[in-house]
């Protein structure tokens, strides 16, 4: 069965910090998909980023870093230098290969940064 | 490209009573998969369909339908509403290729059962 774990249910930090959000899934896939969603207080979930299991090389797109260790069966998200408009839910998904376009969601991370 | 529609964005019903939700995908896309969000439940998958076929359906009961049409437009039906149906429900498409894609969410429409 898939399963997305994300522990924390809610972080708070000041701006500037840096914050980790943590994600921990599982599949009895070899083949499988992993996503990071982000839900503003407007409520439409915008799409961040996508890796293949295949694909264990951590990227970097700006502020935003995620680190995928099939290891350990986490896929971290880090925002850097966190800004007032970072504060939204987040959400790791996975998506097993096949047929199907399913997602499997976390329960997600509240992040709120305060000024 | 203009993004996931869904209409209406807000919408009150009564228990007892049936309602039709609407989502236009982005051009171009032919799998359209439906979501429920709720406070304790989180986000749920409830369907999705791809060509007009259902191709998986989550875990929940018969009251909960939808279809697809030839322009990719889908639907979801929930008759008999109960207080339990109160939620998000988003709408989802992604461009169908051979690896995984990522899915563009709709504003949701936001159903409250009184």
């Amino acid at each position: 069965a898939q399963k997305v774990t994300q522990a924390q249910t809610e972080i708070s930090v000041v701006e500037k910090e840096d914050v980790t959000l943590d994600c921990v899934y599982e599949t009895r896939d070899t083949t499988y998909y992993l996503f990071w969603y982000k839900q503003p207080p407007s409520g439409e979930l915008v799409f961040l980023i996508r890796r293949n299991s295949f694909d264990e090389q951590n990227e970097i797109s700006g502020r935003y870093s995620w680190n995928f260790q099939k290891s350990t069966s986490s896929f971290n998200f880090t925002i850097t230098a966190s800004q007032v408009v970072d504060s939204a839910v987040y959400f790791c998904a996975l998506s097993e290969a096949g047929g199907s376009e399913k997602l499997v969601f976390g329960k997600g991370t509240k992040l709120t940064v305060n000024p | 490209k203009a993004g996931v529609t869904q209409t209406p964005r807000y919408l009150i019903k009564t228990r007892g009573q049936q309602v039709t939700l609407s989502c236009s995908p982005i051009s171009g896309h032919r799998s359209v998969s439906w979501y429920q969000q709720t406070p304790g439940q989180g986000l749920q998958f409830l369907f999705e369909y791809f060509s007009e076929t259902q191709r998986n359906k989550g875990n929940f009961p018969g009251r909960f339908s939808g279809r697809q049409f030839s322009n990719s437009r889908s639907e979801m039906n929930v008759s008999t509403l109960e207080l339990g149906d109160s939620a998000l429900y988003l709408c989802a498409s992604s461009l169908v290729t051979g690896a995984r894609n990522e899915q563009y969410f709709g504003p949701g429409t936001r159903l409250t059962v009184t």
